[in-house]
């Protein structure tokens, strides 16, 4: 069965720029979450969706927000990116609200 | 709140000899205790998980791990370590509340001497 697959692997970006991050679930599941991970530290909770329905927000800035598709799928948005926003992005997926499934992440620099 | 200790941020072992991995947790019920591996520039493997019944798990590639509330503590084990076990491992809690988000640690990161 494929795992959580998220795109694009890596990206570069300028301060001030947005990006949108991807992420397919595992078939079947119907929660996402997403984690940021700054290097040298663990995840940092961003949001949580289950069945299209934003269920969690971490303590991020407005400049951050989600959604999720019917599919299940979800997309990261970040708008006016600072140079703090470097960190490797990670998505997981789980049936329900419990053990999460993480993807191999996206890499964002910024410049 | 939650919120999770892992005191260590670096162990240095032996090949071949055992580990012990520390955590200590927050929470006010009993919560969701998960372990995770993470290989440099890798996305987080899940090694176990205890949600209720036996305290000790066993999870992936030998891993072991004991929950004890008395202690607050879901360390993780092994007995007998490899070098591609070199990596970093987080403890996080969880809440069974299914509006709460998984909390994890700074992680420990494991160097294995040949």
């Amino acid at each position: 069965d494929a795992g959580v697959t998220q795109s694009p692997t890596h990206l570069i970006k300028t301060r001030g720029q947005h990006v949108t991050l991807r992420c397919s679930p595992i078939s079947g599941h119907k929660s996402v979450s997403w984690y940021q991970q700054v290097l040298g530290q663990g995840p940092q909770f961003i949001f949580q969706y289950y069945e299209k329905e934003e269920r969690g927000r971490g303590n991020f800035p407005d400049r951050f927000s989600a959604r999720q598709f019917p599919n299940y799928s979800s997309e990261l948005n970040v708008n006016a990116l600072l140079l703090g926003d470097s960190a490797l992005y990670l998505c997981a997926s789980s049936p329900e609200a419990d053990t999460q499934y993480f993807g191999p992440g996206t890499r964002l620099t910024v410049l | 709140a939650q919120s999770v200790t892992q005191p260590d941020i670096h162990i240095t072992v032996s090949e071949g000899a055992s580990l012990e991995l520390r955590c200590n947790y927050s929470y006010g019920a009993t919560p969701y205790l998960f372990w995770y591996v993470q290989s440099p520039g890798q996305g987080l493997q899940l090694l176990l998980k205890y949600f209720s019944g036996d305290t000790l798990v066993q999870g992936i590639k030998g891993f072991e791990a004991e929950f004890k509330r008395s202690q607050s503590s879901f360390n993780l084990r092994k007995p007998s370590v490899h070098w591609s076990d070199a990596a970093e491992y987080f403890c996080a809690v969880g809440a069974r509340n299914r509006d709460d988000k998984i909390i994890f640690g700074k992680g420990t990161r494991l160097h294995i001497l040949p």
